[in-house]
């Protein structure tokens, strides 16, 4: 069964960091490029960064650039999430996601369950 | 960034009806529209992309279609696990961007 399960959320205080993981199982996860998507509650999803398959070129959302960090290693079919200088607004529950196939304009066709990061002092 | 406006945010329908939803994008983004279903407490699932391909396993009710700017989701002979909140997002231009969503709840 294709699976993403994530993992490392929690409450945290304004400036502080967290790291999310991801773990891929199912299909070959070095053959997808993934992403992370956050949704806030009550809110609509908002794409936040994605990293290709295999030559580690990443993507961010402006809101994000400089405080979070995407990798992957694909030799663990994990994907992980380095988040810093975190604020209230990041709070949301955070989705790992796989690009259906190997194109940019590709959708998210698997998800994760989804892990809640909490950020309140 | 491109907008995604979605309409209505809300509709009331019975099981059986026809319900049509609306995503507008800001700019031309060709036919690179995606359609999620999201229940309470669960990821969204993807349901079409690419405007009208649907995803394997969905039900061929669900039906996309448009182009450019000006995007339509039909649900035909709804049914009572389609009651739920539906997302367009575009995929031609990072960042990523998803409509504010729209809410179908039975009547």
């Amino acid at each position: 069964e294709v699976q993403l399960l994530e993992s490392g959320g929690g409450l945290v205080q304004p400036g502080g960091s967290l790291r999310l993981s991801c773990a891929a199982s199912g299909f070959t996860f070095s053959n997808y490029a993934m992403s992370w998507v956050r949704q806030a509650p009550g809110k609509e999803p908002e794409w936040v960064s994605a990293i290709s398959a295999s030559d580690g070129r990443t993507y961010y959302i402006d809101s994000v650039k400089g405080r979070f960090t995407i990798s992957r290693d694909n030799s663990k079919n994990t994907l992980y999430l380095q988040m810093g200088s975190l604020r209230a607004d990041d709070t949301a529950v955070y989705y790992c996601a796989r690009f259906i196939g190997g194109t940019s304009y590709d959708p998210f066709d698997i998800w994760g369950q989804g892990t809640l990061v909490t950020v309140s002092s | 960034d491109m907008q995604m406006t979605q309409s209505p945010s809300s509709l009331s329908a019975s099981v059986g009806d026809r319900v049509t939803i609306t995503c507008r994008a800001s700019q031309n983004i060709d036919i690179y529209l995606n359609w999620y279903q999201q229940k309470p407490g669960k990821a969204p699932k993807l349901l079409i992309y690419a405007m009208s391909t649907l995803q394997s396993g969905v039900p061929s009710r669900f039906r996309g279609s448009g182009s450019g700017t000006d995007f339509t989701l039909t649900i035909s002979d709804l049914q009572p696990e389609d009651f739920a909140v539906y997302y367009c997002q575009q995929s031609y231009i990072l960042p990523k961007t998803f409509g504010q969503g729209t809410k179908v709840e039975i009547k």
